[in-house]
């Protein structure tokens, strides 16, 4: 098993340009969401889903849109980046069942706004 | 929505020094804790969990927690601390207390240095 992918490694962008941000699991998990890692901050959680065509916003959702139409995929856009938005980009998936479950992070997307 | 705070943001040791990282969490009925470290460039892997039972828990590579219902504590503890444990420390916990379809709320981290 791969585990949790994510596409870009690194990217740099300019203000007002979009993009999308890409996380594949393999592990059959239901649970899948993205947090941003800010140096001070710790991880904070922006979107969340519980499965397939099921999101919700986490802590900070706001600049960012998801969706979840298969149970590998969720991707995170970005409509219009903004400076505020260089941070380091985490993907995570966890089985069903309780919240005590492991919660499986990607490698990490580097984005950088101009 | 539950939360955690982390006492201290930079520690430096060295090599076999004893290592204690303070973490505190707000009481939110079903108590579930996480210990996650993440080594220079690499992503978050779980260092341990607590979810009932022993309140001491052991973890990979040496680490333990002990979970202290009366002071909302999860200090991370190693007796001996090595180079190869120089990494940031995150304290989570569940977004909402009772599971389910949430996310995890973590602290701001630790970053550790051991020197040689």
């Amino acid at each position: 098993n791969a585990g949790v992918t994510q596409t870009p490694k690194f990217q740099v962008l300019k203000t007002g340009q979009s993009m999308t941000l890409q996380c594949a699991q393999d592990m059959n998990h239901e649970y899948m969401s993205w947090y941003r890692q800010d140096p001070g901050m710790g991880l904070r959680l922006i979107h969340y889903s519980v499965g397939a065509g099921i999101t919700d916003q986490g802590e900070v959702p706001n600049g960012y849109n998801v969706s979840r139409s298969t149970t590998e995929d969720f991707p995170l856009r970005l409509l219009s980046a903004a400076p505020s938005q260089t941070s380091v980009y985490f993907c995570a998936s966890r089985s069903t069942g309780t919240s005590y479950n492991e919660q499986f992070f990607g490698p990490g997307t580097r984005l950088t706004v101009l | 929505a539950q939360s955690v705070s982390q006492h201290n943001h930079h520690v430096i040791l060295s090599e076999a020094a004893s290592l204690e990282l303070g973490c505190n969490y707000s009481y939110g009925g079903t108590v579930n804790l996480f210990w996650y470290v993440q080594y220079p460039g690499q992503h978050l892997q779980l260092l341990l969990k607590y979810f009932s039972g022993d309140p001491l828990v052991k973890g990979i590579k040496g680490f333990e927690a002990e979970f202290i219902k009366s002071k909302f504590s999860f200090n991370l503890r190693k007796p001996s601390v090595q180079w190869s444990d120089t990494a940031e420390y995150f304290c989570a916990v569940p977004m909402y207390s009772g599971g389910g379809a949430d996310g995890l709320t973590f602290g701001k981290g630790t970053h550790l240095i051991i020197q040689p």
